[in-house]
């Protein structure tokens, strides 16, 4: 069974500084990735996903994310956060041919401090 | 703007009662996931339609239970309503055969159950 696992429940940073939030999968072969954010009382935006190829994915609003296989990881990164980024972010992983089952991390709540 | 629309917004039933939510797929999407999330918790897989048939369901009791209709719109119901059935319910829509995986999900139902 496929499960995912965001260390962090909260992380705040200040604006402008630079983030990495966590993400660890377990999967028996390579999966695919996704970070999804979520803003109060809407519903899940997709930052990213990462199927095969080049482990250092790009996505939307400045966000990148690479692919460890070696640390069943899956990491978020921006060079420099700012005051709208703040919402909850979630880690999920997928199964090859699994259609929209998709396994969801609990979610790691920004604060960004001004 | 993801075109994912649900109604209604917010639900409050009593124990022991049936909802039905809805969901209108964005255009030119055949495939629609339903999902459930908890406070404080991830999105979890409820089931998934294509062409109408059940496709794929997550670890939910036969009590939920859904329908997709031609024109791709579809709806949730849960029967004998539980108190831990209080959740955001979020349904998801996405082109089968073209990218795979990508989702859209609507802003979703907040059901209260008292």
């Amino acid at each position: 069974a496929q499960s995912v696992t965001q260390p962090d429940i909260h992380i705040t940073v200040s604006e402008g500084a630079s983030l990495e939030l966590r993400c660890n999968y377990s999967y028996g072969a390579t999966p695919y990735l996704f970070w999804y954010v979520q803003s109060p009382g809407q519903g899940l935006q997709l930052l990213l996903k990462y199927f095969s190829g080049d482990t250092l994915v790009q996505g939307i609003k400045g966000f990148e994310a690479e692919f460890k296989r070696s640390q069943s990881s899956f990491n978020l990164r921006k060079p420099s956060v700012h005051w709208s980024d703040a919402a909850e972010y979630f880690c999920a992983v997928g199964a090859p041919g699994g259609g929209n089952k998709l396994t969801f991390g609990t979610g790691t709540q920004l604060k960004v401090e001004l | 703007e993801t075109g994912v629309t649900q109604s209604p917004t917010h639900l409050i039933k009593t124990r022991g009662q049936q909802v039905t939510l809805r969901c209108s797929s964005q255009s030119g999407h055949n495939t629609v996931s339903w999902y459930q999330q908890a406070l404080g918790q991830g999105p979890q897989f409820i089931f998934q339609y294509y062409r109408e048939e059940e496709n794929g369901r997550g670890n939910f009791p036969p009590r939920f239970s859904g329908l997709q209709f031609p024109n791709y719109s579809s709806e949730l119901n849960v029967n004998a309503l539980e108190l831990d059935d209080s959740a955001l319910y979020l349904c998801a829509s996405s082109y089968r055969g073209g990218d795979p995986e990508k989702l859209f999900f609507g802003s979703g139902t907040q059901l209260s159950v008292l």
